[in-house]
C-alpha cells in the first residue's frame, strides 16, 4: 500500500524568507510524486510533479521540490515566501494499484502561513 | 475550457435522505475520482474509475455508490445520508498514465443534519 506523510500540520514563515513544506512517502516501485495547493473554498491546484530525472523539480509560482530517494522525501521549497503563498499544501503519490489503475494518495496537508 | 465541473456546490440533507453528486470533465480523461476532505484528515479516496465501465473502491467507500455514466461523467450517490458524511466532496480526473496529474473540481460542501 502507498502512503504519504506530512509531518507538520502548520508552517509559519516570515515574508521574504525561504520556506520548506515537508513530505515523505512509502510506495512499492518507482514513485510518482505531486504537490498541490488549495486556497480557501477552492479545489486543489497542481503545482509540480516528479516523474524521473533531475531531483530538483521546478513548478508554478516559483515553487520547487527536491526528491531524495534514500530518504523517501519530496520537500516543497520556495526561496522567498509571499503573503499570497498562504494556503493549504498537499503532497501526493501515485503508483500502480493493480489492473492498470493508478490511485492518487494524499497526505493530510500542511497549512502554510506567511507573516507580513 | 471548464475542466472539472461539480454540482451542486452546497447541499444540506436530513439524515436518511438520498442524493447524487454530479461530476463532469471535458478533458477527455480516462480516470476519474471522488474524494472527501475533512479537517485534519486530508483527502481520502472514496471511489475511482480507471476507465469508462470500471469502478473500484478507495479508502472510505462505505455508504456511497458510484456510476461512471460515460467517459465524461462520474456520479457519487449517498443512499441514506448520515451526519458522518458531512464533508467537502471533490471530484477529480486525470489521464490514465501513472505520471499524469489530476485536475480537481471546486467541491461540494455537504451538511447532513
Amino acid at each position: 500500500a502507498q502512503s504519504v506523510a506530512q509531518p507538520e500540520d502548520q508552517v509559519n514563515v516570515a515574508e521574504g524568507n525561504p520556506l520548506t513544506v515537508k513530505c515523505t512517502y512509502s510506495v512499492s516501485g518507482n514513485p510518482y510524486l505531486f504537490w498541490y495547493v488549495q486556497y480557501p473554498n477552492r479545489g486543489l491546484q497542481f503545482l509540480l510533479k516528479y516523474i524521473t530525472g533531475d531531483n530538483l523539480v521546478k513548478g508554478s509560482y516559483g515553487f520547487e521540490a527536491e526528491f531524495n530517494k534514500s530518504q523517501t522525501s519530496f520537500h516543497l521549497k520556495k526561496p522567498s515566501a509571499l503573503v499570497s503563498d498562504s494556503a493549504l499544501y498537499f503532497c501526493a503519490v501515485r503508483a500502480p494499484s493493480g489492473a492498470g489503475s493508478y490511485q492518487l494518495t494524499f497526505g493530510k496537508g500542511t497549512k502554510l502561513s506567511v507573516i507580513p | 475550457n471548464a475542466g472539472v465541473t461539480q454540482t451542486p456546490k452546497f447541499q444540506v440533507l436530513k439524515t436518511g435522505q438520498s442524493m447524487t453528486l454530479q461530476c463532469a470533465q471535458d478533458m477527455n480523461h480516462n480516470s476519474m475520482y471522488w474524494y472527501r476532505q475533512d479537517p485534519g484528515m486530508g483527502l481520502r479516496l472514496i471511489y475511482y474509475s480507471a476507465s469508462e465501465g470500471t469502478t473500484d473502491k478507495g479508502e472510505v467507500p462505505n455508504g456511497y455508490n458510484v456510476s461512471r455514466l460515460n467517459k465524461r461523467e462520474f456520479s457519487l450517490r449517498l443512499e441514506s445520508a448520515a451526519p458522518s458524511q458531512t464533508s467537502v466532496y471533490f471530484c477529480a480526473s486525470s489521464a490514465r498514465e501513472v505520471r499524469a496529474e489530476a485536475f480537481f473540481g471546486q467541491g461540494t460542501r455537504l451538511t447532513v443534519v
